[in-house]
């Protein structure tokens, strides 16, 4: 059975402390990786994909890195602005788009 | 284009009332999503469509559920009879193949 797995559930920075995210993942037959990160109240919004172990993807200051198991979305000297929950998605041969938990972030001042 | 849109934004009905959920997708993309977001279990998805087509209706939690997708412009879901556990943020998304795809605001439902 496709499962996705994220930890922490919620993690809490200051400002400008930088630590890492991480998604595992068990699917038959990736298709893709995606990053969204979702504000209270709102839809999930895209950030990223990823098709294949090795791949790395930028965007001011987060990165997201793909392996055959797991991947992880790095923030980089975080600001107030990326508190949000970050959730994790993985495509299945099937075309089923599967989500998990979600990480939950707070960034301090 | 204007995103996905749902409507309406915010339900609220009675125990045992129809409930129909409405999404109008990205002109263009081809499949089409309806997911479950509650704290406890996330977001599940409930059902996908392809070309109109429904693909994999797995998650879809019992008989009461259902959903349509008559044209590609337009998908329902509905929920005969409510309960108050199917009280959520039910969300619609959309893509084009395998890209990335994109959510509406969602529909809050609130059922008492």
């Amino acid at each position: 059975e496709d499962q996705v797995t994220q930890s922490p559930e919620a993690l809490r920075l200051q400002e400008g402390e930088s630590s890492s995210l991480n998604c595992s993942y068990t699917v038959s037959g990736l298709r893709g990786l995606f990053w969204y990160r979702q504000d209270p109240g709102k839809g999930p919004e895209f950030l990223f994909t990823l098709y294949s172990a090795g791949e790395e993807k930028e965007k001011e200051r987060l990165k997201a890195t793909l392996t055959k198991k797991e991947s992880f979305l790095h923030i980089t000297a975080p600001k107030p602005e990326d508190s949000a929950t970050y959730l994790c998605a993985v495509q299945s041969t099937t075309g089923k788009l599967i989500f998990g938990q979600g990480t939950t972030l707070q960034v301090k001042p | 284009d204007a995103g996905v849109i749902q409507s309406p934004r915010h339900e609220v009905t009675e125990m045992g009332q129809e409930v129909t959920l409405r999404c109008k997708p990205i002109s263009g993309h081809n499949s089409l999503f309806w997911y479950r977001q509650t704290m406890m279990r996330g977001l599940e998805l409930l059902i996908y469509f392809n070309n109109n087509v429904p693909i994999d209706d797995s998650g879809m939690p019992e008989d009461r559920f259902s959903a349509k997708m008559p044209n590609a412009s337009f998908s329902t879901l509905k929920i005969q009879p409510s309960e108050p556990r199917d009280s959520a943020v039910y969300f619609c998304a959309s893509r084009f193949e395998g890209t990335e795809a994109f959510f509406g605001q969602g529909t809050r439902l609130t059922v008492v």
